[in-house]
């Protein structure tokens, strides 16, 4: 079964700095989703940014953007010029047909 | 509105009653989930339906049961709930499976307590 996995349970950052978010996952499969979403206090699951695994290039959304690493099955995500209202759990997943598996999610602060 | 709504947002039950979590969608998406989350484990997938003649055990299925009552509503029972079920439960849906629209948008979440 594959599994994904963040390594960082809490993450700290200053407002207007930057942050890396980790995330690896298990897979034999070559075509498959990425996903990373983003949940605040409100409880509300947010998409952030996905990517498909035939792409080579990184998906970017205005401040938010990945380095995926299909060899290395990484899939990191870099929050530029961080906002006060980025705190919020985020949370990796890996989705091939209707097979769809979190992590177990990182809780970012951010500090003003 | 809401795209995907759920309700009761909370609940609390005793162990042994039957429960009811509905999940309704005006996204006109034909596929639909039902998730738990635990603290430090992430979602879980407990059923998905693809229509409504459709449904299919998820990873952790024992325990509870789906009715799909039509293309916009798929609720899910706890015929007696237990206290392990406590947690946050969420419905989601899609539109498509593997295409590039294949994202899955969710609903507010459903905090279920069973004492």
């Amino acid at each position: 079964a594959q599994t994904v996995t963040q390594s960082q349970p809490e993450m700290s950052v200053q407002e207007a700095e930057t942050v890396t978010l980790s995330c690896t996952y298990d897979t034999s499969e070559s075509d498959y989703y990425l996903f990373w979403y983003k949940q605040p206090p409100s409880r509300q699951m947010i998409l952030v940014i996905r990517q498909e695994a035939y792409k080579q290039q990184n998906a970017t959304e205005n401040r938010f953007s990945v380095n995926f690493q299909k060899a290395a099955k990484s899939f990191s995500l870099k929050i530029s010029d961080s906002q006060l209202g980025d705190a919020a759990m985020y949370f990796c997943a890996y989705r091939r047909g209707h097979d769809m598996r979190f992590g177990a999610g990182t809780r970012l602060t951010v500090k003003p | 509105d809401a795209d995907v709504t759920q309700t009761p947002r909370n609940r609390i039950t005793k162990t042994g009653k039957r429960i009811m979590l509905e999940c309704s969608q005006t996204k006109g998406h034909d596929r639909m989930y039902w998730y738990r989350q635990d603290p430090g484990l992430g979602l879980r997938l407990i059923y998905y339906s693809f229509d409504v003649k459709d449904i299919n055990k998820g990873e952790i299925s024992d325990g509870y049961s789906v009715s799909r009552q039509a293309q916009a509503k798929f609720s899910l029972s706890l015929e007696s709930a237990i206290p392990n079920q406590t947690a946050l439960y969420f419905c989601a849906t899609s539109d498509a499976m593997g295409g590039p629209t294949d994202t899955q948008y969710f609903g507010p979440g459903t905090r279920l307590t069973v004492l």
